[in-house]
């Protein structure tokens, strides 16, 4: 299958601060992207759609302020995570969509201290 | 927003086929049912997906019912690395449509 990169895969970071997550499709060009939120022994749930060139569109109950999409290039979105607080520590997932499938990347373990 | 509802987990013997449920009796014509696993920690990796007619390939089969309101994943010889979440999904292909994710079941392939 296709290879979706995410970096970093591991970040601590001081509470206050912000953190980017890269999300990149190495093999094929992705048009629309996801992001996913994973606490402990829950399962993934949906953040985000990305769609290269407009803007984000948004789950219901998701602060489009603090967490900023943008995929600006077909092969490339990201994920900022504005004014971290420790609540907000959380596995982070992303994923491209190909036809029909779509692939996720390794995810990004956030810890805000 | 799952429509999907699985087995919160079950074990199977190592060797032995697994056999993962599924009910989506909520499931519309043109939505097709999608399996994924995700192992610990890891992000979520496809496995195969369907329509109507029963599917095959090299990691699982998948066998959907004739009405397609049930489907079962079948790992026909279970390993030790095959220990994983499993989630079922459904959804129209070919669209910028999202995948929701479900409880999922939990699969531990015991030695």
């Amino acid at each position: 299958g296709a290879v979706v990169s995410q970096h970093p895969s591991r970040v601590i970071c001081k509470s206050g601060t912000s953190v980017k997550i890269e999300c990149r499709s190495l093999d094929f060009q992705a048009t629309t992207m996801f992001w996913y939120r994973q606490f402990p022994k829950q399962s993934l749930m949906l953040m985000a759609t990305s769609n290269e060139g407009s803007k984000a569109t948004y789950e219901q109950g998701v602060e489009k302020d603090k967490f900023l999409i943008n995929h600006a290039s077909l092969t490339l979105s990201t994920l900022t995570v504005t004014s971290a607080h420790p609540e907000d520590s959380s596995f982070y997932i992303c994923s491209a969509l190909g036809d029909p499938e779509a692939f996720f990347g390794q995810g990004t373990r956030l810890t805000v201290v | 927003d799952a429509k999907t509802t699985q087995p919160t987990s079950m074990d199977c013997a190592e060797g032995r086929a697994a056999n993962l449920p599924c009910n989506h009796s909520t499931i519309s014509g043109n939505e097709y049912v999608y399996w994924y696993r995700q192992i610990h920690s890891q992000g979520p990796q496809y496995i195969i997906h369907g329509l109507k007619n029963n599917e095959t390939n090299e990691m699982a089969s998948l066998i959907i019912t004739e009405d397609r309101k049930s489907s079962t994943l079948i790992l026909p010889h279970a390993t030790l690395r095959d220990t994983a979440v499993y989630y079922c999904i459904v959804r129209v292909p070919n669209t910028g449509n999202q995948f929701y994710f479900g409880t999922g079941t939990s699969l531990t392939v015991i030695p």
